[in-house]
């Protein structure tokens, strides 16, 4: 089954203290990105990656960092977590070099840093 | 920047209406736009893309509509069903990189 997964799916942390939030899609896409929801903000994009090795920044990168080592991983990193990233993480992937656009979500991480 | 709306926030319908979401967008220039459902819990799935050279798209009971030139799309619900209650987002992507702009949703409740 084509699909994105994402883990943990939900997570609640300490201020400060690391974390990583993996991807990973089978559909052998090479675009992913991470989108973060927020009540009254919606959807908005932290990071995407076009190929292996090419990250870029999105609308609301600061307080994140990402790695693309490898197609189907595309990990999400927070290194020293506030409340204000608690939030509602999901992860999307698309055959979008290849001329289709469809973008696939994962189901969602929920994170709360206390 | 491009904005994108979504009117209502919230809409309430009892079972078999047809009903229409409506989603406006500020800037004409995208490649496309994506609807897509969320549910509690779960992620989106992509319901409809409408590239930008196209006027509509049909799936089942859902058809989506694109008027790039008054920047409005809208989405066609035929014979709603309780299955049919959940946020229901759209989207479009602006630029080559991919990125999605979301509106707010519109949460619906078809009722039994």
């Amino acid at each position: 089954e084509a699909q994105v997964t994402q883990n943990p799916r939900y997570l609640i942390t300490v201020t400060g203290k690391k974390l990583t939030v993996t991807c990973s899609q089978n559909m052998n896409h090479e675009y992913m990105s991470w989108y973060r929801q927020d009540p009254g903000l919606g959807l908005r994009q932290i990071y995407y990656s076009m190929n292996v090795e090419v990250t870029d920044k999105g609308d609301v990168p600061e307080g994140y960092k990402v790695s693309r080592k490898e197609k189907r991983n595309f990990p999400l990193i927070l290194e020293s977590p506030s409340p204000n990233q608690t939030s509602l993480y999901f992860c999307a992937s698309s055959d979008l070099l290849a001329g289709d656009p469809q973008q696939y979500f994962g189901p969602g991480t929920r994170l709360t840093v206390t | 920047k491009q904005e994108v709306t979504q009117i209502p926030a919230a809409l309430s319908v009892p079972e078999g209406e047809n009903l229409v979401l409506n989603c406006s967008f500020t800037d004409s220039a995208i490649y496309n736009l994506q609807w897509f459902r969320q549910d509690p819990g779960k992620g989106l799935t992509s319901l409809l893309l409408i590239q930008s050279s196209q006027r509509e798209q049909t799936s089942g009971r859902l058809n989506a509509s694109l008027d790039k030139s008054s920047g409005r799309s809208t989405l066609y619900i035929a014979a709603s069903q309780p299955g049919d209650s959940a946020t229901y987002l759209c989207a479009v992507t602006a630029g080559n990189t991919g990125k999605l702009i979301f509106g707010q949703g519109t949460t619906l409740q078809v009722k039994p």
